[in-house]
């Protein structure tokens, strides 16, 4: 167990579909990290947040958006779903930033989009 | 095109073979990661190198990092079906720091 939560850990939705994942760091840790793995892509970072402020973006989505609440939760909208956006979704989080900081992973969210 | 190439992509060994997966780039790195990732789970750290040529061990498994910072390697020796994995390698963001790119992974089974 990795100390970080997610909910929920399953999702199946239809397209056009709005959704929201959630995650809970570990105790202690201000950043958090949102993955995509699917099967053809690989694991892709899609956006980081600290302490509630957005630090880094990757290949997010227009469609996606995250925020990071004064509590340290964070969360994750899907909005539009299409077929392509089925996929395991990861929350990481790390005390903090720096390149000793290491990264644990939640247990994910898988979501199918039917 | 991908950062990081990893290879073999697939990998199914008998128990008590030795094996080692491998992790390009044509980049120089501040520091590499490697993760292990079971069926279900988030992925979970084993190791982060640093230094170029530099070796970690960590029981039966033994990562290098290339001199040059732009490759490393995962050698396991005398495997075990609980070594069987997912594994990736991955590296912060050249111009982003807190950007991460992950390799494709080498999927590992071991056989008993």
């Amino acid at each position: 167990d990795s100390g970080v939560t997610q909910t929920p850990k399953h999702l199946i939705t239809a397209t056009g579909q709005r959704v929201t994942l959630r995650c809970s760091p570990r105790s202690g840790d201000l950043s958090v990290y949102w993955y995509q793995q699917s099967l053809d892509q690989g694991l892709q970072f899609l956006i980081q947040y600290y302490n509630g402020e957005e630090r880094a973006k990757g290949n997010i989505l227009e469609r996606f958006s995250a925020q990071q609440f004064p509590d340290l939760h964070s969360e994750l909208n899907l909005s539009s779903l299409e077929l392509g956006d089925s996929a395991l979704y990861f929350c990481a989080s790390s005390v903090g930033t720096s390149d000793v900081n290491e990264q644990f992973f939640g247990p994910g969210t898988r979501l199918t989009v039917l | 095109t991908q950062l990081l190439e990893q290879s073999p992509q697939f990998l199914s060994i008998q128990e008590g073979e030795n094996l080692t997966v491998y992790c390009n780039s044509s980049s120089v790195f501040s520091s590499l990661q490697w993760y292990r990732q079971e069926p279900g789970e988030g992925p979970v750290l084993l190791v982060t190198v640093v230094t170029g040529g530099e070796v970690k061990k960590l029981k039966r498994l033994t990562f290098q990092f290339g001199d040059a910072r732009k490759d490393s390697s995962l050698h396991i020796t005398a495997a075990q079906p609980g070594d069987t994995g997912l594994y990736l390698c991955a590296v912060r963001g050249l111009v982003h720091f807190n950007k991460f790119y992950f390799g494709s992974g080498t999927k590992l089974n071991v056989k008993p």
